[in-house]
C-alpha cells in the first residue's frame, strides 16, 4: 500500500523568507501524481501544486515550487517570499491512476507558522 | 463554478442518534470521495464512487457507516447510531477522471457527538 510521510509536524518561517516542507512516499508504481494541499484555519482544502511522476521538470506555481526526486521518492515544497497568509497546515498527497485505486493518500501534515 | 457543496457545516448530536451528511459534487465530475479528518488519524478515505458506483469502501469504519450516491449530483454519508468517537470533520471531494486530476474539496462538516 502506498504511504506518504511528512516528517516535520511543525515549521516556522519569517515573513519574506523561504521555507521548505518535506515529504517522502512509498510506492512500487512508476506512474503516479503528487500534490500539495493547504488547509488554513477555515479548514478549506486548497490545491497548491501538482506534479506528474513522468515529468522530470519540477512544477512551479508563483511563489510555490517543488523539488521532485523520483528515485529518492521525495517531493518537497518550497515557499518563497513567505507571507502571513501562507500560515496553514500543508498536506502532501499521492494518487495512482489505476482503476480501483484512484484514491488520494495523504500525509499527516505540517503546520506552518509565518512570523511577522 | 459553485464548487463542492456540503451540508450542514456543523452538526451536534447525541450518542445513538442518526446523522446524515450531504454532498453535491461539481457538475461533470465523475469521482466522489468521502474523507474523515481527526487530529489522531489525519485524513482518512472512507469511501469513493466512480459514476455513482462505490469502488472502494474499505475505509468505512464499521457497519454503522453507510454512503450512497443515487445520482451524479448528490451523495450522503450516514452514521447510525452515532458514537462520540465519530466526532471529526468529514470532507466530500470530487474530481474529473482519475490520476492527475486534483480533488476539489467541500468546506467539510464538523460533527460533534456528545
Amino acid at each position: 500500500a502506498q504511504t506518504v510521510t511528512q516528517s516535520q509536524p511543525e515549521m516556522s518561517v519569517q515573513e519574506a523568507e523561504t521555507v521548505t516542507l518535506s515529504c517522502t512516499y512509498d510506492t512500487s508504481e512508476s506512474d503516479y501524481y503528487l500534490f500539495w494541499y493547504k488547509q488554513p484555519p477555515s479548514r478549506q482544502m486548497i490545491l497548491v501544486i501538482r506534479q506528474e511522476a513522468y515529468k522530470q521538470q519540477n512544477a512551479t506555481e508563483n511563489r510555490f515550487s517543488v523539488n521532485f526526486q523520483k528515485a529518492a521518492k521525495s517531493f518537497s515544497l518550497k515557499i518563497s517570499d513567505s507571507q502571513l497568509g501562507d500560515a496553514a497546515m500543508y498536506f502532501c498527497a499521492y494518487r495512482h491512476p489505476q482503476g480501483g485505486s484512484e484514491k488520494l493518500v495523504f500525509g499527516k501534515g505540517t503546520k506552518l507558522t509565518v512570523n511577522p | 463554478d459553485a464548487g463542492v457543496i456540503q451540508s450542514p457545516r456543523h452538526e451536534v448530536t447525541e450518542m445513538g442518534q442518526e446523522v446524515t451528511l450531504r454532498c453535491k459534487p461539481i457538475s461533470g465530475h465523475d469521482y466522489l470521495f468521502w474523507y474523515r479528518q481527526t487530529m489522531m488519524r489525519g485524513l482518512e478515505l472512507l469511501i469513493y464512487f466512480n459514476n455513482n458506483v462505490p469502488i472502494d469502501d474499505s475505509g468505512m469504519p464499521e457497519d454503522r457507516f453507510s454512503a450512497k450516491m443515487p445520482n451524479a449530483s448528490f451523495s450522503t454519508l450516514k452514521i447510525q447510531p452515532s458514537e462520540p468517537r465519530d466526532s471529526a470533520v468529514y470532507f466530500c471531494a470530487s474530481s474529473w477522471g482519475f490520476g492527475g486530476s486534483p480533488l476539489h474539496f467541500g468546506n467539510g462538516t464538523r460533527l460533534t457527538v456528545t
